[in-house]
């Protein structure tokens, strides 16, 4: 069955403390592993798409990294305007397109 | 370019009322999904379509229909709204790849 695990539940950060979150998977045939941030009260805005084991994103202070079992979502000195809310998902194989997600670590960077 | 809009954004029923949440999106996407999202328990699928005229069900579907008559629009229902049903829609479009999803929909069943 696939399932996606995420860690931590919530961060607290300073800001300018670098960290990361973690997205562990399972997945029958990998199509793509998408990081969105969600903002209270708002959908979620996709972030990075990962295709393959060792691809690297960046946008900004965040990174977004590959293996075969799971993802790091590095944010470098953080503002408190990247408080949020981080989903991982995952796409197996199948032509449905579906996408299966993780519970999400809700992130607040204090000044 | 508007993206994925849904309507309404807020809504209150009483249990056994039934409505019809709205999705429209402009990107000409082939794939459509509902998800409903609730405190501790993430995103969760209701049901999708891959195709103007398809459906299929998702994780959670008890309780909810859907139509796709036009390509742009996916329409939820509920027919006999439930408390348990008390969540937040979020309506979201695809072509495989990545979603892109909207607003949501905030629903409150008393």
């Amino acid at each position: 069955e696939d399932q996606v695990t995420q860690s931590p539940e919530a961060l607290r950060l300073q800001e300018g403390e670098s960290s990361s979150l973690n997205c562990s998977y399972t997945v029958s045939g990998l199509r793509g592993l998408f990081w969105y941030r969600q903002d209270p009260g708002k959908g979620p805005e996709f972030l990075f798409t990962l295709y393959s084991a060792g691809e690297e994103k960046e946008k900004e202070r965040l990174k977004a990294t590959l293996t075969k079992k799971e993802s790091f979502l590095h944010i470098t000195a953080p503002k408190p305007e990247d408080s949020a809310t981080y989903l991982c998902a995952v796409q197996g194989s199948g032509n449905t397109g579906k996408l299966i997600f993780g519970q999400g670590t809700t992130l607040q960077v204090k000044p | 370019n508007a993206g994925v809009t849904q309507t309404p954004k807020f809504r209150v029923l009483k249990t056994g009322q039934s409505m019809t949440l709205l999705c429209a999106q402009d990107m000409n996407h082939e794939y459509m999904y509902w998800y409903r999202q609730d405190p501790g328990m993430g995103l969760r699928l209701i049901h999708y379509s891959v195709g103007e005229g398809t459906t299929a069900k998702g994780e959670v579907p008890d309780g909810y229909n859907v139509s796709r008559l036009k390509k742009q629009n996916f329409l939820l229902g509920l027919e006999s709204a439930a408390p348990s049903q008390t969540s937040v829609y979020f309506c979201a479009s695809s072509e495989m790849g990545e979603q892109f999803f909207g607003p949501g929909t905030r629903l409150t069943v008393l």
